[in-house]
């Protein structure tokens, strides 16, 4: 049995470049959900999906963000032209129901 | 509006004793859960305990225990017997709404809990 999984683990950018990171849900779970955790805070809500439906964006996820859950599988996050502030930990989790939600390693996000 | 209050930056609990971690939460709705989780250095977010509004019992998973104390929406994380290994950030998080909602979690400002030998 296999966790959540992310890729990459670090990601090291330009300010102004494209970054785009990965999620693996376990493999039953139909909810899938983003988090923005930056330095000595707890982690905000980005977005969630339920199968390959995007239900929920937070008001956190400006027109730079994009993501997807193709087939309900995989999702991706992807960030466009990226800022000093983009620099954070990007956590996925999923889950099969609402009382519990099993979170990845997280990909660790910097902007030079 | 909903939110997770932890009051506590830091803790320190000497090792193989009991140790409370404070959190209260805001919300309207009467339905909710709240969780617990821990963060160590690594960065993982690592699920402890899960409480949900209407559960008549505190919860307990092992040596964690949750408080529940509807009335003051309190929700403290008691961890008893303390070891080395428990040293990392610990976050109280709420969800609102029953398995209608998203799902999504609230959290607070987490507790850097430390153990000493």
């Amino acid at each position: 049995d296999t966790g959540v999984s992310q890729d990459p683990r670090h990601k090291i950018t330009k300010r102004g470049q494209n970054v785009t990171f990965r999620c693996d849900p376990i493999s039953e779970h139909n909810r899938l959900y983003w988090y923005r955790q930056t330095l000595g805070q707890g982690p905000e809500f980005l977005t969630y999906f339920q199968n390959e439906a995007q239900l929920e964006k937070s008001r956190l996820l400006s027109d730079r963000f994009s993501a997807e859950r193709p087939k309900g599988s995989f999702s991706t996050l992807e960030i466009q032209r990226t800022e000093q502030g983009d620099s954070a930990m990007y956590l996925c989790a999923s889950s099969l129901v609402v009382f519990e939600q099993f979170f990845g390693p997280g990909t660790r996000l910097t902007v030079l | 509006a909903q939110k997770i209050t932890q009051t506590q930056p830091g803790m320190f609990v000497q090792e193989k004793e009991a140790v409370t971690l404070d959190c209260t939460y805001d919300t309207s709705d009467p339905s909710y859960g709240l969780f617990w989780y821990k963060q160590p250095s690594s960065g993982e977010m690592i699920f402890l305990i899960y409480q949900g509004s209407y559960d008549q019992q505190n919860a307990t998973e092992g040596r964690y225990s949750l408080n529940f104390q509807k009335a003051r929406k309190s929700a403290n994380l008691v961890i008893s017997a303390s070891q080395l290994g428990d040293s990392a950030m610990y976050f109280c998080a709420m969800r609102e709404g029953g398995s209608g909602n998203t799902g999504k979690l609230i959290f607070g400002q987490g507790t850097t809990l430390q153990v000493k030998p």
